[in-house]
């Protein structure tokens, strides 16, 4: 089982629908968890954080956090066609020992949002 | 967040030879990283940068293939030695400031090895 695991996609919405991107991990002691997105040929970008279970919005993007169901999501509203692009889940592992600060990375959602 | 540049962004190199990349940041970071993402693949990390102190690898990751240095708080290079086409791949560093833990990437650095 991978430690972070992603729907690869391609996931398609049309402009101005919710895009949802889903992602688990294995680790039940994770406890922050992270999206970056990521367009063609340019590096990732942090934009959204969470910690705490339930919801977390800014702007038009929400991230979900279920650590019972070790699961956390991205809601995309009002989707764009600037919102294509991959999109990564990142978790890290629990506090302690060698992995401080270290994220481990999921295979990333590619996102295409068609006019 | 912390302004991270890298040099080169891109490189062709031959097979055999090994490339130096350097990771610059425009203030003092408490942590950083080195990733590697193949073609079509998601990040890898290939190291812990540790400063004044030899870097922490991977599984399946060797300081004799991917030696580091980081002299400062603000300064880290990559080389990629004894290059072969395998290592064709797009390298990051990335840092961790302040109280955000999630990681700030740098521009990259995409190398092509023939």
């Amino acid at each position: 089982q991978k430690e972070v695991e992603q729907n690869s996609g391609p996931l398609s919405v049309p402009e101005g629908a919710i895009a949802s991107l889903n992602c688990t991990y294995s680790d039940r002691g994770s406890q922050s968890f992270f999206w970056y997105r990521q367009y063609s040929g340019k590096s990732p970008e942090l934009i959204m954080s969470i910690y705490s279970n339930g919801d977390k919005e800014d702007g038009r993007f929400t991230a979900q956090l279920n650590k019972a169901s070790q699961y956390v999501s991205l809601l995309i509203r009002d989707s764009q066609p600037s919102d294509s692009a991959t999109y990564l889940c990142a978790v890290k592992p629990p506090a302690g020992g060698t992995s401080y600060g270290k994220l481990t990375f999921g295979q990333g959602t590619i996102l295409t949002v068609h006019p | 967040s912390a302004v991270i540049s890298q040099k080169p962004s891109r490189d062709i190199c031959q097979r055999g030879t090994s490339l130096t990349i350097q990771c610059q940041v425009d203030s003092q970071v408490t942590m950083m990283f080195w990733y590697r993402q193949q073609p079509g693949q998601s990040l890898t990390l290939i190291a812990t940068a540790n400063q004044g102190s030899e870097a922490t690898y991977e599984s399946g990751f060797v300081i004799d293939k991917f030696p580091i240095s980081r002299p400062n708080l603000t300064f880290s290079t990559l080389t990629v030695s004894n290059m072969s086409p395998e290592d064709s791949s797009i390298y990051l560093c990335s840092v961790v400031q302040g109280g955000i833990y999630g990681q700030f990437f740098g521009p990259g650095t995409r190398l092509t090895v023939l």
